[in-house]
C-alpha cells in the first residue's frame, strides 16, 4: 500500500539552527510531492511544491525541499529556524496516475525555542 | 477571493448520532476532498468529489458519506457515531483535480461523548 512517512514526529530547536525534516514515500510511479504547514490556530497551507523539472524545489519562509527518486525522499530544509516556525509540517504524495489520492505523513512538530 | 468555509466550526454528539459538515470551496473551484485528522494519525483522506461525482474513496466504513451539490460546494455525513470519530475534519478545495494544489478550511472539530 502506498504509505508516506516522517520520522521525525516532535522537534526542538534553538533560533538559528538548521532544520532537516525527513519525507520517505512507498510509491512506484510519478508522483507529485507537497510539504504543508499548520501554524498554531491557522488553517493547513502549502509551503511548497514539486511537480517536475529541478528536484531542488524552493518555498515561502525561506523553506527548501530536495526531491531525490532514487530514495523516495522529499526531505524538507531551513538553513536557519525562527520561532515564528513553530508548526506542524506535513508531507504529502499524490500519484500522477491510477489512485489520485492525496497520502498524507503523520506530521513532524517543530518547536522553535526563542 | 474568500477561503474555504467549513460550517459549524465546532459539535458535540452523543454515540449513536449522525452528523453533517458543511464545507464551502474557494469560488472557482471544482474539487472539493474531505479529511480525518486526528492526533498520532496525521490526515486520513475520507473522499474526493469533482464536478458532484465521487472521485476517489478512502478506508473508511459506509457511516462516512459525502456529497456535493452544481455549485461545489460539499456536505460529509457521519451516521451512527462511535467515539472513536471524534476528530478534526478538514475540507480542501482545488482547482481541478486533487493532483494540484489543495487550499484548506480551518475544519469542524467534532466530539463524540
Amino acid at each position: 500500500a502506498q504509505s508516506v512517512s516522517q520520522h521525525n514526529h516532535h522537534v526542538i530547536l534553538s533560533e538559528a539552527a538548521s532544520l532537516e525534516l525527513g519525507c520517505n514515500y512507498s510509491y512506484g510511479g510519478t508522483v507529485n510531492l507537497f510539504w504543508y504547514v499548520q501554524y498554531p490556530g491557522q488553517h493547513l497551507q502549502l509551503l511548497l511544491k514539486y511537480f517536475s523539472g529541478d528536484p531542488l524545489v524552493k518555498g515561502i519562509k525561506g523553506f527548501e525541499a530536495e526531491f531525490i527518486k532514487s530514495k523516495f525522499s522529499f526531505n524538507l530544509r531551513k538553513p536557519s529556524v525562527q520561532w515564528s516556525d513553530t508548526a506542524e509540517y506535513f508531507c504529502a504524495v499524490i500519484p500522477t496516475s491510477g489512485t489520485y489520492k492525496y497520502i498524507f505523513g503523520t506530521g513532524t512538530r517543530l518547536k522553535v525555542l526563542a | 477571493k474568500a477561503g474555504v468555509t467549513q460550517t459549524p466550526r465546532y459539535l458535540i454528539k452523543t454515540r449513536g448520532q449522525q452528523v453533517t459538515l458543511s464545507c464551502s470551496p474557494i469560488s472557482g473551484h471544482r474539487s472539493v476532498s474531505w479529511y480525518q485528522q486526528t492526533p498520532g494519525q496525521g490526515l486520513q483522506f475520507l473522499f474526493e468529489y469533482f464536478s458532484e461525482t465521487q472521485r476517489n474513496k478512502g478506508n473508511f466504513p459506509g457511516r462516512f458519506s459525502g456529497r456535493q451539490f452544481s455549485n461545489s460546494r460539499s456536505e460529509m455525513n457521519v451516521s451512527t457515531l462511535e467515539l472513536g470519530d471524534s476528530a478534526l475534519y478538514l475540507c480542501a478545495s482545488s482547482l481541478g483535480p486533487t493532483q494540484e494544489t489543495q487550499y484548506f478550511g480551518p475544519g469542524t472539530r467534532l466530539l463524540v461523548l
